[in-house]
């Protein structure tokens, strides 16, 4: 799976819209593009997930780029809630190996929202 | 309803002893996983369970021994477990969809294992 590179920390203040960037310059055709966060102490939780059209859902938006080797989470309106470190995941469609596909979560985003 | 359950929360076991950890859930899905995340480190795959068949073993040592007795439940038998195993065990589950990604994982709240 192709490798993710996310800033260490981020602060957004509340109310605000936070986005949260992520790197994948080495992302395949068939590789998509999943978020966790996780929150002090607790599973880590999904969020959304994408291949190539931005998606959207009640938590947040993904905006991937045209040439797939970025994207962009947007939570539209932070909220203390919302603090959390935040995984940017590539991970290949097992497709007829579903059971062995691997999330293998890099470093992440520490989302600090300031109240 | 995603829910992934596991008990205990916490876990306090000596060198010697033998406990186990259990996973459930009932969204019908057939991977079950097991992670483990030390502190202040990124959660890392142990285990994959798919039609309750071990599909994925990360070189994970002997004295974790998993078991998927059928397609709800997951345990993780501990056994002679020394103190740098300390940590947050976390299971998930996915389901194979039909178009889209497939098995998107989703996680229950983790039990929280202190070796002494």
């Amino acid at each position: 799976d192709a490798k993710t590179t996310q800033p260490t920390s981020m602060d957004c203040a509340e109310g605000r819209a936070a986005n949260l960037p992520c790197n994948h310059s080495t992302i395949s055709g068939n590789e998509y593009v999943y978020w966790y966060r996780q929150i002090h102490s607790q599973g880590p939780q999904y969020i959304i997930h994408g291949l190539k059209n931005n998606e959207t859902n009640e938590m947040a938006s993904l905006i991937i780029t045209e040439d797939r080797k970025s994207s962009t989470l947007i939570l539209p309106h932070a909220t203390l809630r919302d603090t959390a470190v935040y995984y940017c995941i590539v991970r290949v469609d097992g497709g007829a190996n579903f059971g062995n596909e691997k999330l293998t979560f890099g470093t992440g985003t520490r989302l600090t929202i300031i109240p | 309803d995603t829910e992934v359950t596991q008990t205990p929360k916490h876990l306090v076991m000596g060198m010697t002893n033998k406990k186990s950890l259990k996973c459930e859930q009932h969204m019908g899905h057939r991977a079950m996983y097991w992670y483990k995340q030390k502190a202040k480190k990124p959660p890392e795959l142990m285990f994959v369970y798919s039609y309750e068949k071990l599909s994925i073993n990360e070189s994970v040592p002997s004295r974790f021994s998993p078991e998927c007795p059928n397609s709800s439940l997951l345990n993780l038998h501990l056994h002679a477990l020394q103190p740098e195993d300390s940590a947050l065990y976390l299971c998930a589950s996915s389901q194979e969809e039909s178009g889209g990604a497939r098995g998107t994982q989703y996680f229950g709240p983790g039990t929280r294992l202190l070796v002494l």
